[in-house]
């Protein structure tokens, strides 16, 4: 059973540029949260994703924007980048019910560096 | 969001008992306190969670104050691969997970 998978692993963009980062939740779940983690710090939340829909969002500019689709993957957009979208971005599935535990499970991320 | 107060890091010998604490002062009475933990290079990973009772798995234990203001982690013999930042965050129903900077745990072999 395939974990959550994320695409790409590592990539560098200059500053102005968009990206596309891309995410698979685990088998069976629904719902995809994705995080911005900077370096030294714990991951900030970016926004959630039920039914093809944002769902709940967090302090982040209209900059980055998601899509999900009918297979439940997801992408994370950033438009016009800058120095401090320097980060690892993670993506975290889990089912909307939230399971037994209520656990998200987590990709192992995207590192993107802006130059 | 309630706020949580963790030491920036640990140290552990291999194979000892370790106690991560935490103090979650201002928690709700519908927050669960759960656990994550990310290794080097990984995602955040769950690790366990509690409302009100002391709660064993397999990975860990969590023992809760009574007056649930804080509670702490307890892994019960240290391994290398325990070497992580470990978060405590109080979290309702299916809200978001919010991160602190949490705890680096380091083991010495």
């Amino acid at each position: 059973d395939a974990g959550v998978t994320q695409s790409p692993t590592h990539l560098i963009k200059t500053r102005g540029q968009q990206v596309t980062l891309r995410c698979s939740p685990k088998s069976g779940h629904d719902t995809v949260s994705w995080y911005q983690q900077a370096l030294g710090q714990g991951p900030q939340f970016i926004f959630q994703y039920y039914e093809e829909e944002e769902r709940q969002r967090g302090n982040f500019p209209d900059r980055f924007s998601g899509h999900q689709f009918p297979n439940y993957s997801s992408e994370l957009n950033v438009n016009a980048l800058l120095l401090g979208d320097s980060a690892l971005y993670l993506c975290a599935s889990s089912p909307l019910a939230g399971g037994v535990t209520g656990e998200l499970f987590f990709g192992e991320g995207s590192r993107l560096t802006v130059l | 969001d309630a706020k949580t107060t963790q030491p920036n890091s640990m140290e552990s010998n291999e194979e000892e008992p370790v106690h991560l604490p935490c103090n979650h002062s201002t928690i709700s009475g519908t927050d669960y306190i759960h656990w994550y933990r990310q290794l080097p290079s990984q995602g955040p990973e769950y690790v366990i969670h509690g409302l009100t009772s002391n709660v064993n798995n397999r990975m860990a234990s969590l023992a809760i104050a009574e007056d649930r203001k804080s509670s702490t982690l307890i892994l019960h013999r240290a391994t290398l691969r325990d070497a992580a930042v470990y978060y405590c965050i109080p979290r309702s129903g299916n809200t978001p997970l919010v991160f602190g900077k949490g705890t680096r745990l380091s083991v010495i072999a």
